[in-house]
């Protein structure tokens, strides 16, 4: 198994540009979730999902969209970067969102800067 | 809404001493899980342990033990004869309907 795969690992954008941050997983999880790591704040979650076509707001959505078409994937798009969205962003995965089997697996990471 | 708070910003400990990170967190769930992640220099997010709130004993996996204050709200990592390839940011989370993390600990181990 792969795991959980995000692409790019780096990114540079300017200010206005949009563009879609790429996660996918192949251990058949129902949860799959984004998050932004940003220094001294630890990770916030952007947004989540519970399953192919449910998505749902975590903390700070504003400025980015999701769809969750297949089980496998879940994209991140940004529809028009600006500045305070540059940060490393991480795409996690598990087989529920609670319960016993909660383990989050997390992706390698992308880092976004936008100038 | 719930909050996990790591007061220690940065740690630094000799090899092979021991070594706890801090951990506290905030909540009105009386179900939910507690973890601790070790994020190394590649980036990379680990599991380092997990706890279950319904569970009295402190987990343990091999050098890595908690003590879980469930009363006190309080979920410390101690990391006994500590490597150097424990260096890392340390980020304790907790997840009830979501997974919520603390501002990390930067731990370095000194040879």
């Amino acid at each position: 198994n792969a795991g959980v795969t995000q692409t790019p690992k780096f990114q540079v954008l300017k200010t206005g540009q949009s563009m879609t941050l790429q996660c996918a997983q192949d251990m058949n999880h129902e949860y799959m979730s984004w998050y932004r790591q940003d220094p001294g704040m630890g990770l916030r979650l952007i947004h989540y999902s519970v399953g192919a076509g449910i998505t749902d707001q975590g903390e700070v959505p504003n400025g980015y969209n999701v769809s969750r078409s297949t089980t496998e994937d879940f994209p991140l798009r940004l529809l028009s970067a600006a500045p305070s969205q540059t940060s490393v962003y991480f795409c996690a995965s598990s087989q529920h969102r609670t319960g016993p089997y909660n383990e989050q697996f997390f992706g390698p990471g992308t880092r976004l800067t936008v100038l | 809404a719930q909050t996990v708070t790591q007061s220690q910003p940065e740690m630094s400990v000799q090899e092979a001493e021991t070594v706890t990170l801090s951990c506290t967190y905030d909540t009105s769930e009386n179900n939910y899980y507690l973890f601790w992640y070790k994020q190394p220099p590649s980036r990379q997010m680990i599991l380092v342990i997990r706890q279950e709130a319904y569970k009295q004993q402190n987990a343990t996996e091999n050098r890595f033990s908690v003590n879980f204050q469930k009363a006190a709200k309080s979920f410390s990592l101690k990391i006994s004869d500590s490597q150097l390839g424990d260096t890392a940011m340390y980020f304790c989370a907790f997840l009830a309907q979501k997974l919520v993390f603390g501002q990390g600990t930067r731990l370095t181990i000194n040879p």
